[in-house]
C-alpha cells in the first residue's frame, strides 16, 4: 500500500537539542496525525491536526498541517529521554477512514 | 480516556496452529476498529478495517481466510491467524475510533501482541 515519506530517516541528537522531522505525500490529506511509538509497543497519538494551515502545540511538541496538504511536521524543543523512540506521521483523506502511515523516523538520544 | 487493550501480548505457536487475538476498548464504545501488522523495522501496514455487526473489509493482498475478524460487540473485536505459518509471525496491533469528544476518525492503538510461528 501507499505510504507517506519522512525524514530524516534517523536522527541522533543530544538531550536538550531541538528535533525537526517531516512528511511528505503525493496526494492531498484531509487530516495529519503524529503517533509516537516505543519498541513492544502500539503508536500513541502525539497531535492530530484538522485544517491546511494548522499549527498545534502539546507541551513540547509543536506540528503544522502544510497548506498544500501534502505535508506536515513535527517539532520537539529541549529533547529529554524519555523523547528516544519511532515517530510515525499518518494521513487520512477525505470521507475516507483508513490512515496511510509514514515510514518513520526513528529518535535516538546520545549521552 | 480512549484506552485500546490487547490481549495476549505475545504469543508462541506451532506451525499450522491457530491463533486468536483480543483487542477491546475498554473506556468506549468503538464505533469502528482495525487491524494492522507490523514487521521489524518498518511502518504499520492496515491488513482490514471491521465495523460491529458487519463483515470486515480487508485490504489488498491480505487473506481474508486466514485472517478472520469477527466484531461481535462496540467494544471487542478479534482476529485468528488460521493455520499460522513462520512467515506470518509478526507484530499484530489493533486500533479504534469513534472517541465519544473526539474527532471520530481518531484512532487510538492497542499496545499489539507479539506473534512468533515455530
Amino acid at each position: 500500500g501507499q505510504q507517506l515519506n519522512q525524514s530524516p530517516q534517523s536522527m541522533f541528537i543530544q538531550e536538550g537539542e531541538d528535533v525537526s522531522m517531516n512528511c511528505t505525500s503525493s496526494s492531498i490529506f484531509n487530516t495529519w496525525l503524529w503517533y509516537k511509538q516505543d519498541p513492544g509497543e502500539g503508536p500513541v497519538l502525539l497531535i492530530a491536526l484538522y485544517k491546511a494551515g494548522e499549527l498545534t502545540s502539546n507541551g513540547r511538541l509543536t506540528a503544522q498541517f502544510g497548506i498544500t496538504r501534502k505535508d506536515s511536521f513535527l517539532n520537539i524543543s529541549a529533547s529529554i529521554p524519555s523523547d528516544v523512540g519511532i515517530y510515525f506521521c499518518a494521513g487520512r483523506d477525505f470521507g475516507n477512514e483508513k490512515l496511510t502511515f509514514g515510514t518513520g523516523t526513528r529518535l535516538t538520544i546520545i549521552p | 480516556g480512549a484506552v485500546v487493550s490487547q490481549h495476549p501480548s505475545w504469543v508462541i505457536c506451532k506451525s499450522g496452529t491457530s491463533v486468536k487475538i483480543e483487542c477491546r476498548s475498554l473506556d468506549f464504545q468503538a464505533t469502528t476498529m482495525f487491524w494492522y501488522r507490523q514487521f521489524p523495522k518498518q511502518s504499520l501496514m492496515l491488513m482490514a478495517t471491521s465495523n460491529e455487526g458487519s463483515k470486515a473489509t480487508y485490504e489488498q493482498g491480505v487473506e481474508k481466510d486466514k485472517f478472520l475478524i469477527n466484531h461481535a460487540s462496540l467494544t471487542l473485536s478479534t482476529l485468528t491467524v488460521t493455520s499460522a505459518h513462520p512467515e506470518d509471525s509478526s507484530f499484530y496491533i489493533c486500533s479504534a475510533s469513534g472517541v465519544p469528544g473526539h474527532f471520530t476518525d481518531t484512532q487510538y492503538f492497542g499496545p499489539g501482541t507479539r506473534l512468533t510461528v515455530l
